[in-house]
């Protein structure tokens, strides 16, 4: 059945490096989103695609790079430049035709941890 | 600034009372809202929408009202049940720009409401 996935569900990395979380959809979905939740705040926006091969930096995208080569992958890499990388990562997307169009639906996250 | 403000952290409501989360926005351009409700450690999910062309919109126990003058939806839940124990996400949408090639459909997020239903 159709859903998002994220890999891996918790990921530990050690401080200055890059690390890639991956989001895959088989929803058929043209629009995809990455958001960070910290302790007590709402989803924050990373960088969003409406299409392949094209994105867009949210508010919060210093440190973090994505691509979006395939319609049913967008992964998002966290840099050393990112400072506070420590996080629950989330990738959503969103059916661009009828119906509900505003409607994002998630995948179940990943938690990183950098020590 | 925060565009759409839930200023209530925590919500303790007993089993089968009703539950009210509320939810402020201050963009008066905002004209689709979304209700996602988020277990510890998984993503969220949708709840309920409704347009702002409408005040009310209902979907089994969950009813969704909206006060455009005052800038103001709630999400009611009745009756409440332990299995609602989650976090309750408000969102906003800019539908209305879209349809005009002015913006994309990006969601404004609240901090979020943590409900605990107690038996």
């Amino acid at each position: 059945d159709g859903g998002i996935t994220q890999s891996p569900k918790y990921l530990f990395r050690k401080e200055g490096q890059n690390v890639t979380l991956s989001c895959e959809q088989n929803l058929n979905h043209d629009a995809m989103y990455w958001y960070r939740q910290d302790p007590g705040q709402g989803l924050r926006l990373i960088y969003y695609s409406q299409i392949v091969n094209d994105f867009q930096k949210g508010d919060i995208a210093e440190g973090y790079s994505v691509s979006r080569e395939k319609k049913e992958s967008f992964p998002l890499t966290v840099t050393s430049a990112q400072k506070n990388p420590t996080a629950f990562y989330l990738c959503a997307s969103r059916r661009t035709t009828s119906g509900k169009p505003d409607t994002q639906y998630f995948g179940p996250g990943t938690r990183l941890t950098v020590l | 600034d925060q565009q759409v403000k839930q200023n209530s952290p925590s919500l303790s409501v007993q089993e089968g009372r009703i539950s009210i989360l509320n939810c402020d926005y201050t963009n008066s351009m905002f004209d689709y809202f979304l209700w996602y409700k988020k277990y510890p450690a998984e993503g969220p999910t949708f709840l309920i929408s409704i347009s702002s062309i409408k005040d009310k919109n209902e979907d089994g126990r969950f009813t969704v009202f909206l006060n455009k003058s005052a800038k103001h939806l709630s999400l009611h839940i009745v009756p409440s049940q332990p299995g609602d124990s989650a976090v309750y996400f408000c969102a906003a949408s800019l539908r209305g720009l879209v349809n005009s090639g002015a913006g994309s459909y990006q969601l404004t997020f609240g901090k979020g409401t943590k409900l605990s239903v107690i038996p």
